[in-house]
């Protein structure tokens, strides 16, 4: 049972450049939810997703796009890379709303 | 909308001497609240989260909070803290009905512990 995986560990991309970021669970969770971390600050909701085919927007959404196709995966695309989206992301998940959400380990980006 | 205050940035405890983590809320009726512990490097943990009931709540690691709902409070307490327990502390809050799964986070605690 690995939990929440996140691919990959550190990126860096250009200015305009396009990225995918891998989520993985395998705990047949519902919910899934993407966050970000910038430093000194607590993480922000970016986007969620309460089961396969349905997503929804959190607190920062803009720059970014999700899909949920399986239970298991829900990547997080990001399109025009702009500096302002350097952070570290973290991807979650839980088989309820109100459930313990399960961290992956985060993936650092940096644009440049 | 939903917010989380964490009060103090940094604290610093000598191990073995007692430690409360501050978190004030603001959220328009009977909140989830969750407190979870990040460790460089690595994704965030639950340490404990209420609910519902008893508002002491108890966690892993030796931790408690406790919720007063009449100060719009969630603070973190542990009694002896210990060398480990060194890491930065989110307080979040989860909303319930049609805002459900958008939980806000705190900005940290970051906690040293000195020899």
């Amino acid at each position: 049972n690995a939990g929440v995986t996140q691919t990959p560990k550190f990126r860096i991309l250009k200015i305009g450049q396009s990225m995918t970021l891998q989520c993985t669970q395998d705990m047949n969770h519902n919910y899934m939810y993407w966050y970000r971390q910038d430093p000194g600050m607590g993480l922000k909701l970016i986007y969620y997703s309460v089961g396969a085919g349905i997503t929804d927007k959190g607190e920062v959404p803009n720059g970014y796009n999700v899909s949920r196709s399986t239970t298991e995966d829900f990547p997080l695309r990001l399109e025009l890379a702009a500096p302002s989206q350097t952070s570290v992301y973290f991807c979650a998940s839980s088989f309820g709303l109100d459930d313990t959400q399960y961290f992956g380990p985060g993936t650092r980006l940096t644009v440049l | 909308a939903q917010s989380v205050t964490q009060p103090d940035i940094h604290i610093t405890v000598s191990e073995g001497a007692s430690l409360e983590l501050r978190c004030n809320y603001s959220y328009g009726a009977t909140p989830y609240l969750f407190w979870y512990v990040q460790s460089p490097g690595q994704g965030l943990q639950l340490l404990l989260k209420y609910f519902s009931g008893d508002t002491l709540v108890q966690g892993i690691k030796g931790f408690e909070a406790e919720f007063k709902r009449s100060q719009s409070s969630f603070n973190l307490r542990k009694p002896s803290v210990h060398w480990s327990d060194a890491a930065e502390y989110f307080c979040a809050v989860g909303a319930r009905g049609t805002n459900a799964g958008k939980s806000t986070f705190g900005d940290g605690t970051t906690l040293t512990v000195k020899p």
